[in-house]
């Protein structure tokens, strides 16, 4: 089974902050990856799919890049409305989510 | 609009059985792959089973084979998720979520879960 190992577990930052998330892929898939954003209570939300699509109606102070086996999600501008969990996930076989990072706004 | 909304779970003891529902509209529900993601409380996503868009492939993860079964009735709109011989480690709530493919793919759309508790 593919594995991905995000890094960090969690991280607080101020807003109007660059945050970078790093998920890594046990092996190759490719840009078959998307991440996701997560809130208490609520559903997942798509951010980006194909490593680096931005999905339609996201903010572009986020960002996706990286292929193989090591891929980030990036938000430019840190806003108050970006607090949750962010989880990475492969789709190149079934799928597996990455662990979750979650962000807190100083 | 997309929606997918979720029913059936419950508090139930280990070993017996229980189905969970998918009622999907808003799009061409048979043109599309679905999945079954489950969430344990305070946890992170555990991606269950696959069904492409026509029945004609199904997936599971390791920890429901052979235990849980995916299914989909296209002339209703519906999705299942039948789950036998529950164990406490299955406490999670459970989310149906789109691909936006035939097979499979990432999730577009997710709905609201169903949160199923086993428990004695």
């Amino acid at each position: 089974d593919i594995q991905m190992t995000q890094s960090p577990s969690t991280l607080s930052a101020s807003v109007g902050d660059r945050v970078t998330i790093t998920c890594r892929a046990s092996q190759s898939v490719s840009t078959w990856v998307a991440w996701y954003q997560q809130k208490p209570g609520k559903a997942p939300k798509l951010l980006i799919y194909m490593a680096s699509s931005l999905e339609s109606g996201v903010p572009s102070r986020f960002s996706g890049s990286g292929s193989e086996t090591e891929f980030t999600l990036s938000i430019s501008s840190l806003q108050p409305d970006d607090f949750g969990t962010y989880y990475c996930q492969q789709y190149v076989k079934h799928w597996t989510f990455g662990q979750g990072t979650k962000v807190e706004i100083k | 609009q997309v929606q997918l909304v979720e029913s059936g779970g419950g508090v139930v003891q280990p070993g017996t059985s229980l189905r969970l529902s998918c009622a999907a509209s808003g799009f061409t529900f048979s043109s599309y792959g679905m999945h079954w993601v489950r969430q344990a409380p305070g946890k992170g996503l555990e991606w269950v089973a696959l069904i492409w868009y026509d029945a004609s492939n199904t997936y599971y993860a390791d920890s429901v084979k052979g235990r849980f079964t995916i299914s989909r009735d296209n002339s209703k709109n519906m999705l299942y998720l039948q789950m036998n011989s529950l164990r406490a480690d299955d406490t999670a709530l459970y989310y149906c979520a789109k691909t936006p493919v035939a097979s499979n793919s990432y999730a577009d759309f997710w709905g609201q879960g169903t949160l199923v508790t086993v428990s004695s």
